[in-house]
């Protein structure tokens, strides 16, 4: 079953409103959260790191006050899209590592977000 | 040029066996991994190496590791059309990963 699970899966929004995504960790605590973006046919690029209880690490090129990251405990990371445009829309998928650095990486299912 | 690289195409017959292969620049990178995803969904993870190995095992799956090239390869025997998906490649280096642009593999009857 699935060790990391995102919510809500498909979302539509208007634009110039905010949406938030949840990123659980199921059964395990997860002090470090990450944060991808997929375009349609490409790779994934990662947006930021999110660290339980302190500022997320964003990726060059991100913008920290669009993507507000929010890590407030050991299962739960929100990535919120703030005032969304039709550009924000994409595939954003979060994973987590299972203990310490060098220990599997699992993944979300992924959102998909439509800003109309 | 690009951290992870790999092709972007492979197509084979139902049976026969696919190989995917992947590069990497940073010989540092501790673990290798690779992940299939299936249209409109998140990442699975299939298998990973660790990279003072050579070679893993698992099922179908067969890891090769040649870190002198930085080359990895991912075989599938017996590939069913349900195999049929894009196929990541991924290096975990700096505590995070980075990923090539995937290969869509795609399985014919």
């Amino acid at each position: 079953g699935a060790v990391v699970s995102q919510h809500p899966s498909r979302v539509i929004c208007k634009s110039g409103t905010s949406v938030k995504i949840e990123c659980r960790s199921l059964d395990f605590q997860a002090t470090t959260m990450f944060w991808y973006r997929q375009f349609p046919k490409q790779s994934l690029m990662l947006m930021a790191t999110s660290n339980e209880g302190s500022k997320a690490t964003y990726e060059q090129g991100v913008e920290k006050d669009k993507f507000l990251i929010n890590h407030a405990s050991l299962t739960l990371s929100t990535l919120t899209v703030t005032s969304a445009h039709p550009e924000d829309s994409s595939f954003y998928i979060c994973s987590a590592r299972i203990g310490a650095v060098g220990n599997t990486i699992y993944f979300g299912e992924g959102s998909w977000l439509t800003v109309v | 040029g690009e951290d992870v690289e790999q092709s972007l195409f492979l197509s084979v017959r139902e049976g026969d066996s696919s190989v995917i292969n992947c590069t990497y620049t940073d010989s540092s990178s501790t673990y290798l991994y690779w992940y299939k995803q299936e249209p409109g969904a998140g990442l699975q993870l299939l298998t990973y190496i660790f990279s003072n190995m050579d070679m893993k095992q698992d099922k179908r799956l067969t890891v090769l590791l040649n870190k002198k090239d930085k080359h990895l390869s991912l075989r599938i025997a017996d590939t069913q059309t349900g195999d049929s998906a894009i196929y990541f490649c991924a290096e975990d280096k700096y505590s995070t990963l980075t990923f090539g642009k995937g290969t869509m593999l795609l399985v014919s009857p």
